[in-house]
């Protein structure tokens, strides 16, 4: 019954690796988001989709491709992984772009 | 360049007492202003917002203040209770003509000591 949820919550890998984490809400909205937040939890948009479309792009390396196979889904795949894309990435949605936005539990991403 | 930003990152209060916490804004423009609540392993969640044609607004056991004129947020809490320690984040939000994304501040830990 989990309304925004994620998958893995802990994820741990090698620098120059490639991952992904998804995302799924069972809400009904048809607005998804990625954000990342660093270790200061300082939070950051980086995508935004409406409809399976990309929206928001707020200048993220384009070694993140986020996919988005329906509007319930958004995930994030990140290739070639660095030290510094270590942070817990949160999804989150909402009815439209002008509504309250629901957060996933996050995915702490670990790079060695 | 303009940020949301807030005051303090920790605030220690007694159980029971109220608390208040702070939040500085630069962009003039914004309208639209969320408190969010993270606790520890959790995702923010949605406490209360405001928007720029109002001066106060209340929920249970929480009140949000806006002062446009000097650009300030602050979020107060009544008779703190062990379950209101967290992280709070003032977001505000910006509207692109297809959507909108949220700016958030750093971020202030309440810690609630019983």
């Amino acid at each position: 019954d989990t309304a925004v949820s994620q998958t893995p919550k802990y994820l741990v890998t090698q620098m120059g690796n490639d991952k992904s984490i998804k995302c799924e809400q069972n809400l009904g909205h048809d607005t998804m988001y990625w954000y990342k937040q660093d270790s200061k939890k300082f939070l950051k948009i980086m995508f935004s989709y409406n409809n399976k479309e990309l929206i928001i792009n707020e200048t993220v390396p384009n070694r993140f491709s986020p996919k988005s196979p329906d509007k319930a889904h958004l995930n994030l795949h990140i290739n070639s992984l660095e030290l510094g894309d270590s942070a817990v990435y949160f999804c989150a949605s909402s009815q439209g772009s002008y509504n309250e936005q629901f957060f996933g539990p996050g995915t702490r991403l670990t790079v060695l | 360049g303009e940020s949301v930003g807030l005051h303090l990152p920790t605030l220690s209060v007694q159980e029971g007492d109220n608390s208040i916490i702070n939040c500085a804004y630069s962009n003039s423009a914004s309208d639209y202003f969320i408190w969010y609540k993270q606790e520890s392993g959790k995702g923010p969640q949605f406490i209360i917002d405001i928007r720029s044609n109002m001066d106060k607004r209340q929920g249970q056991r929480v009140t949000v203040l806006l002062n446009k004129t000097v650009k300030h947020l602050s979020l107060q809490i009544a008779a703190t209770q062990p379950g209101d320690s967290a992280v709070y984040f003032c977001a505000e939000k910006i509207y692109y003509n297809a959507g909108n994304m949220l700016t958030f501040g750093g971020g202030t830990r309440l810690m609630v000591k019983p």
